[in-house]
C-alpha cells in the first residue's frame, strides 16, 4: 500500500458542485499539505496543517476548505466548484525530523 | 518574493547522455534543497537533497551541485536513461519564525531521445 493515499483518482463535476478529495497517510507525519498542479504553473500550496489542531492557509486557499479529521487524514473541499478549479491536486506529507515531503498520486480533477 | 525558478522549461537529451537541469532560488536564506522527479500520472518523488553547508552531493548515477554564491542549483543524471523522461522541480526549505516550508520550481520536462 501507498504511504499517501488519494481518492479519487480522477473526478468529473460539475459547476456549482460539493466535491471533497481525501488523503490518508500511513507515515505517522504530524504536517499534511495540499498542493495544486497546473501546466506551467507548478506546485501551488493551498493549505497546510502541522497537527490535527493546526490549519493554516496557502497561497490560493480561496474557494477550498479543508478538516484534518485525524493526524492520518486531511481532505479538502470545494464547497462550490468552477471550471478553473480543473487541475491536479497532490497531498503530502512531512515530519519535524526531515524538511521533504512525501506525496501521494494525485487527484485529476475536471470541473466542467 | 519568493520564487524559484528553472531557467529551461524542457530539456531533450540523447540516451546515454548526461542531463544537467538548473534552478535559480531567491531565498539567500534558504538552508536546504531538494530535487523531485515526477513521471507521468504519478505524484513528485524525492531524488536527492543538499544542505546549505555543502556545494556537492552524489548519489546513484544523480549530483547535485550548489552554489550559493549565485544562488543556483543544479540536477546531473549520467548516462540518461529512458526511465530519467520526467518533469524535475527543485525546491527550497524557507525556515522562518518557527514555521518551516518548501517552495517549489516550475518544473522542467526532461526527455530522452533514443
Amino acid at each position: 500500500d501507498a504511504d499517501v493515499t488519494q481518492t479519487p483518482r480522477n473526478r468529473i463535476t460539475k459547476t456549482g458542485k460539493r466535491i471533497m478529495l481525501e488523503c490518508s497517510q500511513t507515515k505517522g507525519h504530524d504536517r499534511m499539505y495540499w498542493y495544486r498542479q497546473d501546466p506551467g504553473l507548478g506546485l501551488r500550496l493551498i493549505y497546510y496543517s502541522f497537527d490535527v489542531k493546526d490549519i493554516n492557509k496557502g497561497e490560493i486557499s480561496d474557494g477550498y476548505s479543508v478538516s484534518r479529521q485525524a493526524q492520518a487524514k486531511f481532505s479538502l473541499s470545494l464547497e462550490s466548484a468552477i471550471p478553473n478549479q480543473t487541475a491536479l491536486y497532490f497531498c503530502a506529507t512531512s515530519d519535524r525530523k526531515w524538511y521533504g515531503y512525501t506525496f501521494g498520486s494525485g487527484t485529476r480533477l475536471t470541473v466542467v | 518574493g519568493e520564487s524559484v525558478g528553472l531557467h529551461l522549461p524542457t530539456l531533450s537529451v540523447q540516451e546515454g547522455d548526461n542531463s544537467i537541469i538548473n534552478c535559480a532560488y531567491s531565498n539567500s536564506a534558504s538552508d536546504y534543497f531538494i530535487w523531485y522527479k515526477q513521471e507521468s500520472g504519478k505524484g513528485p518523488q524525492f531524488i536527492i537533497d543538499i544542505r546549505s553547508n555543502m556545494d556537492k552531493r552524489q548519489g546513484q548515477r544523480v549530483t547535485v551541485l550548489l552554489n550559493k554564491t549565485v544562488k543556483h542549483l543544479s540536477l546531473q543524471i549520467a548516462a540518461t536513461q529512458p526511465g530519467d523522461s520526467a518533469v524535475y522541480f527543485c525546491a527550497e526549505n524557507w525556515s522562518r519564525q518557527g514555521a518551516q516550508k518548501l517552495v517549489f520550481g516550475q518544473g522542467t520536462r526532461l526527455t530522452i531521445n533514443p
